[in-house]
């Protein structure tokens, strides 16, 4: 069975810091990993996802992820955080049953 | 280009009533997949449907729910009876064949409010 774990209920950051939103993942065969966020009262939309190739993979709005097949993570990245970054983020796997999400609030 | 398209955005029942949710998918697209979710939790896969077919539907409650996606129109998620729990925001996504690699187009939902 192919699932998805984000550890964290909630992260918290300051505007300008580096933040990172972590997924961990548990799927047979090749992975494929995707990265949603969710905005109040609104649907998900797609930042990023993983096939094959770089290990880091480059999305919307400045986020990144970096899939690390050792340690089964897709962690979500981005250098310096912005308040309209406050969202709840979604990690998904291969059949798309997503993980419980993590509430990021970024604080100016 | 209009993305998947769910209505009403709110629909409100009371208790006993039916609710009946629909989706439509991305142009081109076939396949259409339900979640709900509760509030302040995770998006719970309920149904996978292609044209005329259920794929995938071991997240339904087994009773008051059904989907649909007909041959021509747009997908329906049904629940009967509805009671004070089935108050949610359910949201419906669409792919084209082969998901594990696309990935999903998401509806901006419709909250249903059972009173």
């Amino acid at each position: 069975a192919q699932s998805v774990a984000q550890p964290e209920d909630q992260v918290n950051v300051a505007e300008g810091n580096p933040l990172t939103v972590k997924c961990t993942y548990s799927v047979s065969g090749n992975p494929y990993l995707f990265w949603y966020v969710q905005y109040p009262n609104r649907g998900l939309q797609f930042l990023l996802k993983y096939i094959t190739g770089d290990n880091l993979v480059k999305g919307s709005y400045g986020f990144e992820a970096e899939f690390n097949k050792s340690q089964t993570s897709f962690h979500l990245k981005k250098p310096s955080a912005l308040v309209s970054d406050s969202a709840l983020y979604f990690c998904a796997a291969n059949d798309m049953r997503f993980g419980a999400g993590t509430r990021l609030t970024v604080k100016p | 280009n209009a993305g998947v398209m769910q209505n009403p955005r709110h629909l409100v029942r009371r208790r006993g009533q039916e609710a009946r949710l629909r989706c439509s998918p991305v142009k081109g697209h076939s396949h259409v997949y339900w979640y709900r979710q509760l509030p302040e939790e995770g998006l719970k896969f309920m149904v996978y449907l292609q044209k005329e077919n259920i794929i995938d539907e071991s997240g339904m409650p087994k009773e008051r729910f059904s989907a649909e996606f007909p041959k021509e129109g747009p997908s329906i998620l049904r629940i009967q009876q509805v009671v004070r729990g089935d108050s949610a925001a359910y949201f419906c996504a669409s792919s084209p064949p082969g998901r594990t690699v696309h990935g999903y187009t998401f509806g901006s939902g419709t909250r249903l409010t059972v009173v």
